[in-house]
């Protein structure tokens, strides 16, 4: 199976700054026919399902604030808030569709400082 | 707009069967893959399996020899069952539609879960 790690586990942020989290897959997820990496980025705040932000490692989903995006390639992702609001707390999880069995981050914690 | 909803006991007995079903309602089931997904409390999340319209299944090795799946196209409905639990199998279960393109599978429509507790 491609495991997934994420840094930090917990992230506090003051409300407009940036907070940025940190995924890592144990093999490649890069399509090299398509140049694509297969990651996603999902939100999920308590007691709701999660919401898929970001697809291809980058490509954010429609409806999706633009303060949020997503970059990397290969092995190493990244999310990013840019400017974080208090609708953002919740814990964000990073997911890998390149080989099934789908396998996803054990989540990152952002909350307001 | 597409929606999903689970539904099923939530509570279940050890060494019995947790059944779920997931009614979909504004999408059609052609062209997707449709998903279990399970969360333990405060963990992370496991992806289950999956099941095509035609019944063709993928499941996850670490359950494979206990889950099945189905789909009821006629009533809009794909299930899981997963035999002989034990408690770490307590956890909220999610449906969910996987949508394809560029060759992969994601994704992007989520049930609001349903807690399933196996307790005796």
């Amino acid at each position: 199976d491609i495991v997934m790690t994420q840094s930090p586990d917990f992230l506090s942020v003051s409300l407009g700054e940036r907070a940025t989290i940190n995924c890592k897959s144990s093999q490649s997820v890069l399509y090299s026919s398509n140049n694509k990496s297969y990651v996603s980025w999902y939100q999920q705040k308590a007691g709701q399902p999660p919401k898929l932000l970001i697809n291809w490692a980058s490509s954010r989903e429609s409806g999706v604030p633009d303060r949020f995006s997503g970059s990397g390639s290969g092995t190493d992702f990244t999310l990013t808030i840019t400017s974080l609001q208090t609708a953002d707390v919740a814990v964000y999880s990073c997911q890998q569709f390149y080989r099934t069995p789908f396998t996803f981050g054990p989540g990152t914690t952002v909350d307001i400082k | 707009q597409v929606q999903l909803q689970e539904s099923g006991p939530g509570l279940v007995k050890p060494s019995e069967t947790l059944s779920l079903s997931c009614t979909v309602a504004g999408a059609s089931f052609s062209a997707y893959y449709w998903s279990w997904i399970r969360q333990p409390a405060g963990k992370g999340l496991e992806w289950i399996g999956r099941i095509y319209i035609s019944g063709s299944t993928d499941y996850n090795p670490s359950l494979k020899s206990r889950v099945t799946m189905s789909v009821d196209t006629s009533k809009n409905q794909f299930s899981l069952k997963l035999k002989s639990v034990t408690a770490a199998d307590t956890a909220v279960y999610y449906c969910a539609r996987e949508k394809g393109a560029f060759g992969g599978w994601y994704h992007d429509y989520w049930g609001q879960g349903r807690l399933v507790t196996v307790s005796s």
